[in-house]
């Protein structure tokens, strides 16, 4: 069965800092892998997704994330973070033809001190 | 595009009280989900659709909550009778077609509060 793990519940980076928010996904086959963000008081937010090709996938507002099968984990990045950034953030796995569900992690909650 | 769109966006009634949730997706998105997000259990998804069919309602956490799809733009989730418990951020989101590849569109939520 498919699942996601953050280990992360929450981090706190100073702006301007680089940021890294770890998620690992455990399925049978090959993923479809995804984050999104949810800033306060709306929806979750496609930030990036993976599908196939090319193992580090780049995003909108910066991100980046890289697929490591070795590892079963799709970290997301950023080079450097902005105030703006500070959201939650959700790594989920969907299951390829015949799933149809995305599983989400229970996400990571970013801080951005100044 | 008009992204989906959740209505109300705050909901606060008493326990006891029947409460409707409503969703309109993305045009042409086949699949539509309902979630639910609370500190406690994260976001929960409740029962999805495909071209206006329940196809896995096994989220649903009691006899009390329904959802229907009359149409391929609007769907609803229902709630009677509500309880405190209830009280969540609750979303729908819609997606294209089929295979778990593709991303899902969320609503901005409703917010229940069961007092």
């Amino acid at each position: 069965a498919q699942s996601v793990t953050q280990p992360d519940i929450h981090i706190t980076v100073s702006e301007g800092a680089s940021l890294e928010l770890r998620c690992n996904y455990s399925y049978g086959a090959t993923p479809y892998l995804f984050w999104y963000v949810q800033s306060p008081g709306q929806g979750l937010q496609l930030l990036l997704k993976y599908f196939s090709g090319d193992t580090l996938v780049q995003g909108i507002k910066g991100f980046e994330a890289e697929f490591k099968r070795s590892q079963s984990s799709f970290n997301l990045r950023k080079p450097s973070v902005h105030w703006s950034d500070a959201a939650e953030y959700f790594c989920a796995v969907g299951g390829g033809t015949g799933a149809n569900n995305l599983f989400f992690g229970t996400g990571t909650r970013l801080t951005v001190i100044p | 595009d008009a992204g989906v769109i959740q209505s109300p966006r705050h909901e606060v009634t008493e326990m006891g009280q029947e409460v409707t949730l409503r969703c309109k997706p993305i045009s042409g998105h086949d699949y539509l989900f309902w979630y639910r997000q609370t500190m406690m259990r994260g976001l929960e998804l409740l029962i999805y659709f495909n071209n206006n069919v329940p196809i896995d309602d096994s989220g649903m956490p009691e006899d009390r909550f329904s959802a229907k799809m009359p149409n391929a733009s609007f769907s609803t989730l229902k709630i009677q009778p509500s309880e405190p418990r209830d009280s969540a951020v609750y979303f729908c989101a819609s997606s294209r077609a089929t295979g778990g590849n593709q991303p899902q569109h969320f609503g901005d939520g409703t917010r229940l509060s069961i007092l």
